[in-house]
């Protein structure tokens, strides 16, 4: 079974500095991975995925992820974050194939800082 | 396009009542789930359907029961509520088949069980 690990519960970052939020996972087959936004009291939406080809993913408002298959990890970065960028972020694994299990990571709150 | 909806989205109740969520899609998704959300938790899988009249037990299914007669709703049921069942729930839905589809997921109902 995928399991998908956040390491860091909580990240407070300055207005206009760069950030990076940790994401490792652990499958033994091929996987899907995704990350997901949650602003205050609304549900979780996409922000980016990684299904195949480059490594380097992008995705919506200014933010990137990159798969790094070697160190099974898939870290979401922003080179200079906004106070709107405050919000629950989470990593998700799925293996590739079948059903669409989505395992989600237990989530990192990024809070920017004026 | 309203996506996905959930009523209610708060409900209290007392211990022993019972209850019914309701989700609804307009997206013509074939795949709907079921999951809560708690503090340092992640999202967890309660249930899930991959399509109407199928239903299937996901991570923590125990004190719950779904139902999934029409393709475009997907109810949760706790027939007996507890404490430990307080929690924020999220209906979430996506398409079927090989392609990886995002999961869309709806605003969430925040429940409280005294």
């Amino acid at each position: 079974a995928q399991s998908v690990t956040q390491l860091d519960s909580q990240v407070p970052v300055f207005e206009e500095a760069p950030v990076e939020l940790r994401c490792n996972y652990s499958s033994s087959v091929s996987v899907y991975l995704f990350w997901y936004v949650q602003y205050p009291n609304q549900g979780l939406q996409l922000l980016l995925k990684y299904l195949s080809g480059s490594t380097l993913v992008k995705g919506i408002n200014g933010f990137e992820a990159e798969f790094n298959k070697s160190q099974t990890s898939f870290h979401l970065r922003k080179p200079s974050v906004h106070i709107s960028d405050t919000a629950e972020y989470f990593c998700a694994v799925r293996i590739s194939g079948g059903y669409q299990k989505v395992t989600f990571g237990t989530g990192t709150k990024l809070q920017v800082i004026p | 396009n309203a996506g996905v909806t959930q009523t209610p989205k708060f409900r209290v109740l007392k211990t022993g009542q019972s209850m019914t969520l309701l989700c609804a899609q307009d997206m013509n998704h074939e795949y709907m789930y079921w999951y809560r959300q708690d503090p340092g938790m992640g999202l967890r899988l309660i249930h899930y359907s991959v399509g109407e009249g199928t239903t299937a037990k996901g991570e923590v299914p125990d004190g719950y029961n779904v139902s999934r007669l029409k393709k475009q709703n997907f109810l949760l049921g706790l027939e007996s509520a507890a404490p430990s069942q307080t929690s924020v729930y999220f209906c979430a839905s996506s398409y079927s088949g090989t392609k990886v589809n995002e999961q869309f997921f709806g605003p969430g109902t925040r429940l409280t069980v005294l």
